[in-house]
């Protein structure tokens, strides 16, 4: 089946610095990946689609500038937390698309961002 | 739109017991529905879907759920729990009417079993 890699599975990183997290689509062509944030005990909640060739879309209230989003081919978006602050420490999980409605999503393994 | 309730953010049971999370969901279109479960700081694993066929979908893990039209309900059952599932469960909604299938997801039921 479609496998959706990410990485890191974890990272810690210092107040004010840069972090990229990377998700590859594997096995398929991924033109659309979304992108979630989750915080401890809460649900996903979508900040962002990426679209391969073209600007990230962003949900409402998540700033564009601090969630860099970038699709420069058919198999890699990256998510750049730029200048992380303590409280950007979340669980941030990207997906695929199945291609129809009923295909669901294509989850990667997320990646547990700390910031001190 | 969509939206998808889940109705008890905690559930608990012992081992050997049933198990009923429950969801419910609106769509202004025909909903593909699922069922995720997460183990802690782990992605999510899908146990089921329902796309139209068949009302009782079987999962992974001996899950079942039944989609019902009329209660606008998508209910996830397990006839005896192990210390195994113990895991967050989320129910989520994708309808074919938006653009790119975005999932719509429920605020999750976290699933204790005891011993």
């Amino acid at each position: 089946g479609a496998v959706v890699s990410q990485h890191p599975s974890w990272v810690i990183c210092k107040s004010g610095t840069s972090v990229k997290i990377e998700c590859r689509s594997l096995d398929f062509q991924a033109t659309t990946m979304f992108w979630y944030r989750q915080f401890p005990k809460q649900s996903l909640m979508l900040m962002a689609t990426s679209n391969e060739g073209s600007k990230a879309t962003y949900e409402q209230g998540v700033e564009k500038d601090k969630f860099l989003i970038n699709h420069a081919s058919l198999t890699l978006s990256t998510l750049t937390v730029t200048s992380a602050h303590p409280e950007d420490s979340s669980f941030y999980i990207c997906s695929a698309p199945g291609g129809q409605a009923s295909f669901g999503g294509f989850f990667g393994q997320g990646t547990r961002l700390t910031v001190v | 739109a969509q939206s998808v309730t889940q109705l008890d953010s905690h559930v608990s049971v012992s081992e050997g017991t049933p198990v009923l999370l429950r969801c419910n969901y609106s769509s202004s279109y025909s909903p593909s529905l699922f069922w995720y479960v997460q183990h802690p700081n782990k992605g999510l694993q899908l146990l089921l879907k329902y796309t139209s066929a068949a009302t009782l979908v079987k999962g992974i893990n001996g899950f079942e759920a039944e989609f019902k039209k009329s209660e606008t309900s998508f209910h996830l059952t397990k006839p005896s729990a192990h210390m195994s599932d113990a895991a967050e469960y989320f129910c989520v909604v994708s309808s074919s009417g938006g653009s790119n299938y975005k999932l719509t997801f429920g605020k999750g039921t976290l699933l204790t079993v005891n011993p």
